[in-house]
């Protein structure tokens, strides 16, 4: 499956560390996710963005910080994190934000030592 | 987002037919019933989407009854491959980004 990449897959970082994630979609749809699935739980929206635009931010705390620099393209950058914010975190693109399949990506499983 | 009721988990072996019930008793006329498959370690995978009746694609069927309080996902043949965690979500899909998956049903195929 090449429609949604993300990088890298696996990271291990300290809480004092900066890191970004990255999610691309070759699949020309111009809505893009950020979702995190802990351990045991369900996967849990974090961001949406629309055309570049942001249109939900799910109560995230201000310590991951996401970026859309175009329709194909989303980072999600990280600093001071916590242990429990260990976690896959999995990019999902769709061809419109209202109604429409979304396609995942691998994820990326993050460790905070 | 109606709430979505299914088994934690189910067992089968190769060869056999694979049948997961979800409950939906608050669905909305609007509502579409979609399912995704998720492996271990990967993003989750839609399989397929209906509103009423039969739906059918090569990879599952998917029945839903007339009154549309529950679905049935039916899986023919699973092979191991096919070991995975399967979801039902329920949403109008004109208006529903939020896709809601609850802890969905585990699905161990063994040989």
């Amino acid at each position: 499956e090449t429609g949604v990449t993300q990088t890298p897959r696996h990271l291990v970082m300290g809480m004092t560390n900066k890191k970004s994630l990255k999610c691309e979609q070759h699949l020309g749809h111009n809505a893009m996710y950020w979702y995190k699935q802990s351990a045991k739980k369900p996967l849990e929206l974090m961001f949406v963005y629309n055309f570049k635009e942001q249109t939900e931010n799910n109560s995230v705390p201000s310590r991951f910080s996401p970026e859309c620099p175009n329709s194909s393209h989303l980072f999600l950058h990280l600093h001071t994190l916590q242990p429990e914010d260990s976690a896959l975190y999995l990019c999902a693109s769709s061809q419109k934000s209202m109604g429409d399949t979304q396609y995942f990506g691998p994820g990326t499983r993050l460790t905070v030592l | 987002l109606a709430k979505t009721t299914q088994p934690i988990s189910m067992d089968s072996y190769e060869g056999q037919e694979v049948n997961i019930t979800c409950s939906h008793n608050n669905i909305a006329t609007n509502d579409y019933i979609t399912w995704y498959q998720q492996f271990p370690s990967q993003g989750p995978r839609f399989i397929i989407q209906g509103y009423k009746t039969k739906v059918t694609n090569e990879v599952a069927s998917l029945f839903i009854p007339a009154d549309r309080k529950s679905s049935t996902l039916s899986l023919p043949r699973v092979s191991l491959s096919d070991t995975a965690v399967y979801y039902c979500l329920v949403g109008d899909m004109r208006y529903d980004y939020k896709l809601s998956f609850g802890a969905g049903t585990t699905v161990t195929v063994r040989a």
